[in-house]
C-alpha cells in the first residue's frame, strides 16, 4: 500500500547550523510534496511543498528537492533558528476524488541557541 | 476568508454518548477531509469528500459518521467510541479537480478525550 517513510525521528542542531530530512514514497502516482511543521498544540503548516515536475524549489532559508526516480524527497533548512524548533512533516499526496495525502511519520527538530 | 474553523475546540465524552464535530470553510473549495492525530504521530487521513460525496473512506469504524450537508461544511458524528479514539481530529480542506488545487489548508483540530 501507500507508505511515505521519513528519516531521522530526531534531529538536533546548533543554530545557524543546516539542517536535512528525508523521506521516500512508495505509490509513484504521487505528484506533490508538501512539507508541514506542527508546533506544540497547533495545527500543521505548509512551509514549502514541490510538485512532480520539479526538481527543487527554493524559499528563503528553507528547500526542498525531489528525485522522482528514486521516490526521495528532502527538506533543507540553511542558518537555523531557535523558532524552527517543532515537529516536521513530509508527505505524498495523488488526485483521487479530492487529494489523498498521506504523511511521513515526522522529525522532531530541535535548534539549540 | 483562509480560514477552516472547527468547534468544538475541545470535547470529553463517556463511552456511550453521541455527539459531533463541525467544520465550516468559506473559501469555495469543494475537497473536504478528516484526519486524526494521535499524540507523537502524524495525521492519519480517514475522510474524503469531493463535491459533498464521499471519496474515501480509509476503512474508518462505524463509530465515526462522516457527512457533507453542503459544499462549506462538513461534520463527523461519533457514537460508542472507545478510549483508544482520544486524538486530535483536523478537519482540512482543498480545491478539488485537476491541476494546482492540492494544497490543504487545516483548521486547529478537535481535541477529543472519551473517558
Amino acid at each position: 500500500g501507500e507508505n511515505v517513510e521519513q528519516h531521522p525521528s530526531t534531529l538536533s542542531v546548533q543554530e545557524g547550523d543546516s539542517a536535512v530530512i528525508k523521506c521516500t514514497y512508495s505509490d509513484s502516482a504521487s505528484n506533490y510534496f508538501p512539507w508541514y511543521k506542527q508546533e506544540l498544540g497547533k495545527r500543521p503548516q505548509l512551509i514549502i511543498d514541490i510538485r512532480s515536475n520539479v526538481g527543487e524549489k527554493k524559499d528563503q532559508r528553507i528547500a526542498v528537492t525531489l528525485n522522482k526516480t528514486a521516490k526521495h524527497f528532502s527538506l533543507h533548512i540553511t542558518e537555523t533558528q531557535p523558532e524552527d524548533s517543532a515537529v516536521y512533516f513530509c508527505a505524498a499526496s495523488w488526485p483521487t476524488g479530492g487529494f489523498k495525502t498521506i504523511f511521513g511519520a515526522g522529525t522532531r527538530l530541535f535548534v539549540k541557541a | 476568508d483562509t480560514e477552516v474553523t472547527q468547534t468544538p475546540k475541545h470535547l470529553v465524552m463517556g463511552m456511550t454518548n453521541k455527539k459531533s464535530l463541525k467544520c465550516e470553510q468559506h473559501m469555495g473549495h469543494r475537497a473536504m477531509y478528516w484526519y486524526k492525530q494521535k499524540a507523537k504521530k502524524p495525521p492519519e487521513l480517514m475522510f474524503v469528500y469531493s463535491y459533498e460525496k464521499l471519496s474515501i473512506n480509509e476503512s474508518v469504524p462505524s463509530r465515526f459518521s462522516p457527512e457533507c450537508p453542503n459544499s462549506s461544511l462538513l461534520n463527523l458524528h461519533l457514537h460508542a467510541l472507545q478510549p483508544e479514539d482520544s486524538a486530535l481530529y483536523l478537519c482540512a480542506s482543498s480545491q478539488a479537480g485537476t491541476g494546482a488545487r492540492e494544497k490543504l489548508f487545516f483548521g486547529s483540530g478537535t481535541q477529543l478525550s472519551v473517558l
